[in-house]
């Protein structure tokens, strides 16, 4: 069983609607990272949050340490957000997510 | 300008072969990672360098050895190439915490990664 789980693995969306992709963690950390792979190859780190919750333009990153869980919604989804999303947390290791696929439909 | 570059984008070479790839940063950040993606798209940590100095080192073969010439700099040679080393390789920089060394606790920057084909 992998470290970091994510969910779901593959999501396609209409433009314009509300996106959610989860990531729970079994072990302990120190942060919690969120990035982009672009479907040209490049990653692109978009929060990195050790509590609470981070914004940025439409992009809301959430962390419940607790319950050792991690959402990253996407408000008004267009197409250019179309990509990777890859869950990974840090402490005494790095562990990554298997990354959820997602398309946006204009 | 690029912040983090790597170089080549793309590498074919035949089993057996040693190469080289490099990594620059021009951000001034200290700490330097070394990532592997592999055909299932899954990323995993090879090796860290902060200022110059291992900090993390994957179980990763002893074919792969990092360098690390000055802090804005940390190579990757590999040696006796195997089928199995084909992947995408990410080089990624962070400024360095505060406090005991953890890598990871900053938002790392990405290069653009690099093709290893391995035939």
């Amino acid at each position: 069983k992998n470290e970091v789980e994510q969910s779901p693995q593959n999501l396609t969306a209409q433009e314009g609607e509300f996106i959610t992709i989860n990531c729970s963690y079994s072990v302990g950390i120190s942060a919690l990272h969120w990035l982009q792979q672009h479907p040209g190859g490049g990653i692109v780190s978009l929060f990195m949050l050790s509590s609470g919750k981070k914004k940025h333009g439409r992009l809301i990153a959430t962390i419940n340490i607790q319950e050792k869980h991690s959402s990253l919604h996407i408000t008004a989804s267009h197409p250019r957000d179309s990509a990777v999303y890859i869950c990974a947390v840090s402490g005494n290791q790095f562990y990554f997510g298997t990354g959820t696929s997602l398309t946006v439909i204009p | 300008d690029t912040a983090v570059s790597q170089t080549p984008k793309y590498l074919v070479t035949q089993m057996g072969n040693d190469k080289s790839i490099k990594c620059e940063q021009n951000l001034g950040h200290d700490t330097m990672y070394w990532y592997k993606q592999d055909s299932k798209k899954f990323l995993k940590i090879m090796f860290s360098y902060n200022n110059k100095e291992l900090i993390i080192n994957e179980t990763v073969p002893n074919r792969f050895s990092p360098k690390s010439p000055d802090k804005a700099h940390l190579n990757l040679h590999i040696n006796s190439l195997e089928l199995g080393d084909s992947a995408v390789y990410f080089c990624a920089s962070s400024r360095r915490v505060a406090g005991p060394v953890k890598a990871g606790l900053d938002t790392q920057y990405f290069g653009p990664g690099t093709r290893l084909t391995v035939l």
